[in-house]
């Protein structure tokens, strides 16, 4: 069984800031990565996702993550954040079949 | 990506009401279709799984009799809540299967029960 950590629930950022939303995991087998985000009464939308390779994901929105493994963590981040960055952000695991949700980190960004 | 299209986004209905949720994947064959419910401020719950042509399967602790799942087609699947609560008001979201190297989603339905 895989299991998801976001220990952040909230994160408020300056707008033009970096900013990094943690995520760790646990599981007994090899997993893929993702992290999701969603905007208020929406669905959720793939930012990035770790498969294999190069441990250093880059995604859309410039956002990008680096799978740890030895730290099983694989952290969320963005070198300068958006006001239209304020959402809900999950991280996700796989064993390739069934999915696991983190609790979410809801990122605000302030003017 | 695949497209999920799920309907209604909005629904309000009256207590003891049924309401019928739709999901269809339009360019993907979903053998299999995952039902998460949302509650605010929370992450993704598992509700159910629907598998085509035979019968969902439900998380523990997930009434089925209420939850009514169909999946008759590799195109769509349904969620129907049936006498509906105030407790049931929640953010339903579909997501086609089999899930593989990534998950797609639908836009969700807000279900407000009065």
């Amino acid at each position: 069984a895989q299991s998801v950590t976001q220990l952040d629930s909230q994160v408020p950022v300056f707008e033009e800031a970096p900013v990094e939303l943690r995520c760790n995991y646990s599981s007994s087998v090899s997993v893929y990565l993702f992290w999701y985000v969603q905007y208020p009464n929406q669905g959720l939308q793939l930012l990035l996702k770790y498969l294999s390779g190069s441990t250093l994901v880059k995604g859309i929105n410039g956002f990008e993550a680096e799978f740890n493994k030895s730290q099983t963590s694989f952290h969320l981040r963005k070198p300068s954040v958006h006001i239209s960055d304020t959402a809900e952000y999950f991280c996700a695991v796989s064993d390739g079949q069934n999915f696991v949700f983190g609790p979410g980190t809801r990122l605000s960004v302030l003017p | 990506g695949a497209v999920v299209s799920q309907h209604p986004s909005r629904v309000i209905c009256k207590s003891g009401t049924s309401v019928k949720i739709e999901c269809r994947s339009l360019d993907f064959q979903a053998t299999t279709m995952f039902w998460y419910r949302q509650f605010p401020k929370q992450s993704l719950m598992l509700m159910a799984t629907s598998n085509e042509g035979s019968k969902a399967t439900y998380e523990q602790g997930v009434e089925k009799d209420k939850f009514l799942i169909n999946h008759a087609s590799l195109t769509l699947s349904t969620l129907t809540v049936t006498s509906a609560h105030p407790e049931d008001s929640s953010f339903y979201i579909c997501s086609p299967g089999p899930m593989n190297t990534e998950a797609f989603f639908g836009q969700g339905t807000r279900l407000t029960v009065v």
